[in-house]
């Protein structure tokens, strides 16, 4: 299985939005509504972000926000913050039944 | 709380087996939901390795599959991982969830292992 496509790296100051883009195909992003999202600090665990194509987990802000328009799907910050500069990673359900994960994005917050 | 801790040995010798545990609490694996294996190696990206049901039933990376047996015990609120003939390719973090392989809802902090003689 071939990982999902994400930029390598994005940028935004505080205040301003940010769309990091996931692609894939119509085996895994295209074709389920599985798409989830996770937020990595250095050194930390990842921490579910999104799941589900847009539903947020209880306790993430809702300046976190999910879609998905075809093979592709996306995650945009709003009002960015400080604390939002982390490792960010796609993933998706695939028709083999695993999971695929996206190579992930580095935000900057300038 | 849903916690996961992961436990094993943080070195192992190339071409022989990794052990991992996952011991769970706050939640009954009995009761339901997938458990997986993530791993991370060191400055890259995640690679989901595989998934287990409460009943046993696994689900594995294609590219993993001919090395690893996960095992599942729910009297100790566990689930394992095996990954056998490992070589430096293996060396990295590896974390325990619940959820995959739709999404990983809970992770333990994460545990490295090394593979080097």
């Amino acid at each position: 299985q071939s990982a999902l496509t994400q930029p390598r790296s994005v940028s935004g100051s505080p205040g301003q939005s940010v769309t990091i883009s996931c692609t894939g195909t119509s085996s895994d992003v295209g074709g389920y509504n599985y798409v989830s999202w996770y937020q990595q600090h250095p050194g930390k665990a990842p921490k579910l972000m999104i799941y589900d194509v847009t539903r947020r987990p209880s306790g993430v802000p809702d300046r976190f926000s999910g879609s998905k328009s075809g093979n592709t799907a996306s995650l945009t910050i709003s009002g960015l913050q400080a604390e939002d500069e982390a490792d960010y990673y796609c993933s998706s359900y695939t028709s083999s039944v695993t999971l695929v994960f996206g190579g992930g994005t580095k935000l900057t917050v300038l | 709380q849903v916690q996961l801790q992961e436990s094993g040995p943080g070195l192992v010798a190339p071409s022989e087996t990794l052990s991992l545990t996952c011991t769970v609490s706050g939640y009954s694996i009995s009761s339901g939901y997938y458990w997986g294996w993530i791993r991370q190696p060191p400055g890259k990206g995640l690679e989901w390795v595989g998934t287990i049901f409460h009943d046993g039933s696994t689900y594995y990376n294609p590219s993993l599959k001919s090395r690893v047996t996960m095992s599942v015990d729910t009297s100790r609120n566990q689930f394992s991982l095996k990954l056998s003939s490992v070589t430096a390719a293996d060396t990295a973090v590896y974390y325990c969830a619940r959820g995959p392989p739709r999404y990983c809802s809970f992770w333990g902090q994460g545990t490295l292992v090394t593979v080097s003689s």
